[in-house]
């Protein structure tokens, strides 16, 4: 079936540095989705994109369908950023908008 | 904006037992999503209803019953706890796009 990889599994940064997250996906998905868990579990809603770019604050995504791969971009990164990232992706075809979910990426902030 | 309430935040129940979980929106969201999180994987989809009295299994539905009452709300039965079971069920809703998620309950089977 579709599937969304996502890495790095786990990534430890030192405040005020950045990095980037990356998903790619097996077949052409429609639109993504970037989500935090935060310190209580809950999802936090960062991105949703059917194309192209959109940024945040600190945090840029880039979702390119065609090439079948989104991207998260951290840059100045805070204490408050660590915590989980979950790429989520919504295929063609599927009804209800169902979101392939990939396994997540620990970040951790160290001062 | 709108929120999404989950019903209870914490669930304990026994080998066998027929557990209920409740989720509430007010987004006035068509779509409502039930998913299941297990310790380092991404989450997955069990029940989907893109409407009041509509069901759809997702790609977890064994070992589970859906209902939607109305608009509005979406429960989820779990028909018989495994023992050692320990998950994070978590809900959603959409109007077709983006999905925006509850706190989620977070179930113990001893």
């Amino acid at each position: 079936g579709d599937q969304v990889e996502q890495s790095p599994s786990a990534l430890s940064l030192h405040e005020g540095t950045g990095s980037a997250l990356r998903c790619n996906f097996t077949t052409t998905m429609r639109a993504v989705q970037w989500f935090r868990k935060n310190s209580r579990g809950s999802l936090i809603n960062l991105f949703y994109l059917a194309s192209g770019t959109k940024e945040n604050g600190r945090l840029k995504s880039a979702f390119d369908s065609k090439e079948r791969y989104s991207t998260l971009h951290i840059r100045d990164a805070q204490l408050e950023d660590s915590g989980t990232y979950f790429c989520a992706a919504e295929g063609y075809g599927s009804s209800g908008n169902k979101l392939i979910f990939g396994i997540g990426t620990l970040l951790s902030v160290k001062p | 904006g709108g929120i999404i309430t989950q019903t209870p935040k914490f669930l304990i129940g026994q080998e066998g037992q027929k557990l209920t979980l409740k989720c509430q929106q007010n987004f006035n969201h068509d779509t409502m999503y039930w998913y299941r999180q297990d310790s380092g994987k991404g989450l997955r989809l069990i029940y989907y209803s893109i409407t009041e009295n509509d069901l759809q299994k997702g790609d977890l539905s064994e070992g589970y019953d859906a209902s939607r009452e109305k608009k509005s709300s979406f429960s989820l039965t779990v028909t018989s706890a495994q023992k050692n079971e320990m998950a994070v069920f978590l809900c959603a809703s959409s109007s077709g796009g983006e999905q925006y998620f509850g706190p989620g309950t977070r179930l113990t089977v001893l």
